[in-house]
This record gives structure tokens, C-alpha cells and sequence, in this order.
């Protein structure tokens, strides 16, 4: 079974903490994406690669950088956590070419800034 | 730039009975993607249908269908005879025309909750 795991469920960090959200996925696609939801928003794109050590820019970038050093890493840096990071993050990749079915998601990390 | 519109944040249905919910988008592409996505309180994002722009048929799997109106710019997503287990968030996607590379923009999302 294809799978994109993130590796925390729920954390808590505080106010000024560097945070690495870490996603594996095993099923080589080329692309993969960082998403944040919040209720009432939707899901909006953080960050995305096409490849490996790519990446680019989604519609909310500010406070976050991203690392894709292998395939089936991709990995989201809170450089400085702040409260209103405070949200759902979810992981999601694809493959390079067209599949109907969109993107495989992650189960989601619920990050909490105190 | 594309967006999508549903403006449904909540539903309340009956078991058993149809449930259609919104969704319209804009964009500038010849050609993109349409795809409901359903999330349960789990967390987990599940695939449930796609549309592309050039399809002649409304798409459906299994319990869901399409309701896909080009001139209108809707893509309504019709549930027959609902279940408890569709108590859910769905989520209304699309892609752009290079489908392999494309960013999937979402809308807002609708809160369902099915009532025995």
C-alpha cells in the first residue's frame, strides 16, 4: 500500500523554537507538497518540490523553509515558531506523471505554539 | 490563478437521503482538474472522484458523482443515499492544465454530518 507518512502526530513547541516536520514517502514520486489547514481556510500550499534539493515557493511561505535533500524526504523548518503557526500541516506528494486521482496525503501533524 | 468556492461550511442530512454539495471555480486554463477530496475527524485526506475539463460524461464512483457544469463553472459532488460514515469534512480541489506538475488549489471546505 503507497504511503506518505509524517513523522509526529501531534507536538507541542514553544514561542522561538526551530521545528522540523519530517514526511517520508515510498512511492518515488517526483513532487511533494507541504499544506497547512485551518478551519474557515481550507488547505493553502506552503511549500513545494518538483525535485530532489528543488523547491518552490506556494502561497503562504513566510516564516517556513523547506529541505529536500532525498526522493522520499521532504522535510518543513519553522525557523522560529510562532503562535499563529499553530495548525494542521500536511504532507502530500505526486508523481511526475498525470494520475487522476491528484495528490496521497499524509495523516497530518497537529503542531501547537505556546 | 485559480480559485474554488464552496459556500456550504455546514450540512445537515438525513440518513438515507442525497446530499449535493457546492463547489465552483474559476480559472483561466484551457484545460485543469477537478477532485473531491474527504476527510474524516481522523485526520487522513481521501480521494473520492475526479473531472478533467474535457470530459464529455459526468464522473462518478460507487455512491458519488460529479454534477460537472462548464458553463457554470460548478463541480458539485452529489452523495446518494447518505450513511453515518459520511460525517466528514469534503474538500473540493483543482489542478492546472500540466497535470503532472500542478499545484492542487483547494476551496474552503463543507462540514458534513449525517443524522440517523
Amino acid at each position: 500500500d503507497v504511503k506518505v507518512t509524517q513523522s509526529s502526530r501531534y507536538l507541542v513547541k514553544r514561542t522561538g523554537e526551530k521545528v522540523f516536520l519530517e514526511c517520508v514517502q515510498d512511492m518515488d514520486h517526483e513532487n511533494m507538497f507541504w499544506y497547512r489547514q485551518d478551519p474557515g481556510l481550507g488547505l493553502r500550499l506552503i511549500y513545494f518540490s518538483y525535485d530532489v534539493k528543488m523547491k518552490e515557493k506556494g502561497d503562504i511561505p513566510e516564516g517556513y523553509s523547506v529541505s529536500r535533500e532525498k526522493k522520499e524526504r521532504f522535510s518543513l523548518i519553522l525557523e522560529s515558531a510562532s503562535t499563529n503557526q499553530t495548525s494542521m500541516y500536511l504532507c502530500a506528494s505526486s508523481p511526475g506523471t498525470f494520475l487522476n486521482y491528484g495528490y496521497t496525503f499524509g495523516s497530518g501533524t497537529r503542531l501547537t505554539v505556546v | 490563478a485559480q480559485k474554488i468556492t464552496q459556500t456550504q461550511p455546514g450540512m445537515f442530512v438525513q440518513e438515507k437521503e442525497a446530499v449535493t454539495l457546492d463547489c465552483t471555480y474559476d480559472t483561466s486554463d484551457p484545460s485543469y482538474g477537478l477532485f473531491w477530496y474527504k476527510q474524516p475527524s481522523s485526520g487522513e485526506m481521501i480521494f473520492l472522484i475526479y473531472q478533467g475539463s474535457y470530459d464529455q460524461q459526468n464522473a462518478t464512483e460507487g455512491r458519488y458523482s460529479l454534477n460537472f457544469q462548464k458553463a457554470r463553472k460548478s463541480a458539485n459532488l452529489v452523495i446518494s443515499a447518505s450513511q453515518l460514515g459520511d460525517s466528514a469534512m469534503y474538500f473540493c480541489a483543482m489542478s492546472g492544465a500540466n497535470f503532472g506538475n500542478e499545484k492542487l488549489t483547494f476551496g474552503t471546505g463543507t462540514r458534513l454530518t449525517i443524522i440517523p
